[in-house]
């Protein structure tokens, strides 16, 4: 596996369910994002993961629980989450330094919340 | 809070050059600005990016105006598999936070 790799690709949930997301990177990388993008609007950023310690999270409801165990794997445990969650979910990666860290996205997981 | 202005949408012929405008007055001097695009159900990819010189790669062409207040996005040979929404994007120097705002979807037409 190459690049960064988001699983499961589709998922569909009752709002009474958990599940997890997993998002995985082999790129080397020292920082991990989770995105969430409704339809029809612009790409949220969730949580931002910097060398395993979260320093950015967006006032994201705590319905919506990360964990990053270590530089390479990213969850998103998610539990009595709303029918509005549902949405396509990016994981992205990038190499943190001073100047430029272009992120690397995975190809997401589309959640639908029933 | 996307700190860039682009149309929403646009086409532009196959094979012709597509460019695509962005406005981001209130950037600051140590902001880069970058390009992603976002194919159909896809995550979004990089494109390019820079700071106050033009760039180019061999995806694409960055112009940045002299006061940088906006920018234009060429890609020089329009093929169908380049039909996506592109994000203009002014990154925040401090902290890893983009803001991708609505983009423009463009549609390269046969």
């Amino acid at each position: 596996e190459t690049g960064v790799t988001q699983t499961p690709r589709h998922l569909v949930m009752g709002m009474t369910n958990k599940k997890s997301l997993k998002c995985e990177q082999h790129l080397g990388h020292n920082a991990m994002y989770w995105y969430k993008q409704s339809a029809k609007k612009p790409l949220e950023l969730m949580f931002v993961y910097s060398l395993e310690e979260r320093v950015e999270n967006n006032s994201v409801p705590s319905r919506f629980s990360p964990e990053c165990p270590n530089s390479s794997h990213l969850f998103l445990h998610l539990h009595t989450l709303q029918p509005e969650d549902s949405a396509l979910y990016l994981c992205a990666s990038s190499q943190e330094g001073w100047g430029i860290d272009e992120q690397f996205f995975g190809p997401g997981t589309r959640l639908t919340v029933l | 809070d996307a700190k860039t202005t682009q149309p929403p949408s646009m086409d532009c012929a196959e094979g012709r050059a597509a460019n695509l405008p962005c406005n981001h007055s209130t950037i600051s001097g140590n902001e880069y600005v970058y390009w992603y695009r976002q194919i159909h159900s896809q995550g979004p990819q990089y494109i390019i990016h820079g700071l106050k010189n033009n760039e180019t790669n061999e995806m694409a062409s960055l112009i940045i105006t002299e006061d940088r207040k906006s920018s234009t996005l060429i890609l020089p040979h329009a093929t169908l598999r380049d039909t996506a929404v592109y994000y203009c994007i002014v990154r925040v120097n401090t902290g890893n936070q983009f803001y991708f705002g609505t983009g423009t979807s463009l549609t390269v037409i046969p």
